[in-house]
């Protein structure tokens, strides 16, 4: 089982550009998860995707999106880059059946020049 | 004021030592509590979970959770330096739905 995987593992982009990241979950989990985090922080949630749906979101602006396809792959999506989006971002997988683990992959260095 | 705090650190300890480490949070509504950890540039990696009030114990590492206090630990007994990394408590009102997390606490154990 490769658990949870993120690519890219690291990305270098100018302010205003775009950015997609990518997000494999765990074999047999249903929900996936995004999360930020600056350096020398916790993560921060950014939203859950469940079904192909955003069913929980935290408190992030629209530039921030994602999308779940049906083989619970995901995608993280941030427009208009500022400096402050320079972080790690993190992707967590767990099944939704069940209150159990959520595993965390790699995570994405994403920095913002 | 943050929904969880905890000390960032670093805490520093000899090899064998017994580490506290500890989060207070404010949400009486979080009922599913977890201690990570994340060594340097990696993801957070789950080390324990703990559903309500009491204690779990997993080989090596104990954790604690006192709701009427709002106040969550996690011990590690006999420190090795291979433990040195952040530890982020996390905790949740349902399940895994929008974990809320500590500002994490950096250990160094020396040899």
């Amino acid at each position: 089982d490769a658990g949870v995987t993120q690519s890219p593992t690291h990305l270098i982009k100018t302010r205003g550009q775009q950015v997609t990241l990518r997000c494999s979950p765990k074999s047999g989990h249903d929900t996936v998860s995004w999360y930020q985090q600056a350096l020398g922080q916790g993560p921060q949630f950014i939203f859950q995707y469940y079904e192909e749906e955003e069913r929980q979101r935290g408190n992030f602006p629209d530039r921030f999106s994602g999308h779940q396809f049906p083989n619970y792959s995901s995608e993280l999506n941030v427009n208009a880059l500022l400096l402050g989006d320079s972080a790690l971002y993190l992707c967590a997988s767990s099944p939704d059946s069940m209150n159990t683990e959520a595993f965390f992959g790699q995570g994405t260095r994403l920095t913002v020049v | 004021q943050k929904e969880v705090e905890q000390d960032p650190g670093p805490l520093s300890v000899p090899e064998g030592a017994i580490v506290s480490l500890n989060c207070t949070y404010s949400n009486s509504a979080f009922q599913y509590f977890m201690w990570y950890r994340q060594y340097s540039r990696k993801g957070p990696e789950l080390l324990m979970y703990t559903y309500s009030s009491g204690n779990k114990e997993d080989g090596r590492f104990t954790a604690q959770v006192d709701k009427s206090s709002k106040y969550i630990s996690l011990f590690i007994r006999d420190s090795q330096p291979s433990d040195s990394a952040t530890y982020l408590c996390a905790m949740s009102a349902k399940g895994f739905q929008k974990l809320v997390f500590g500002t994490g606490t950096r250990l160094l154990v020396s040899p």
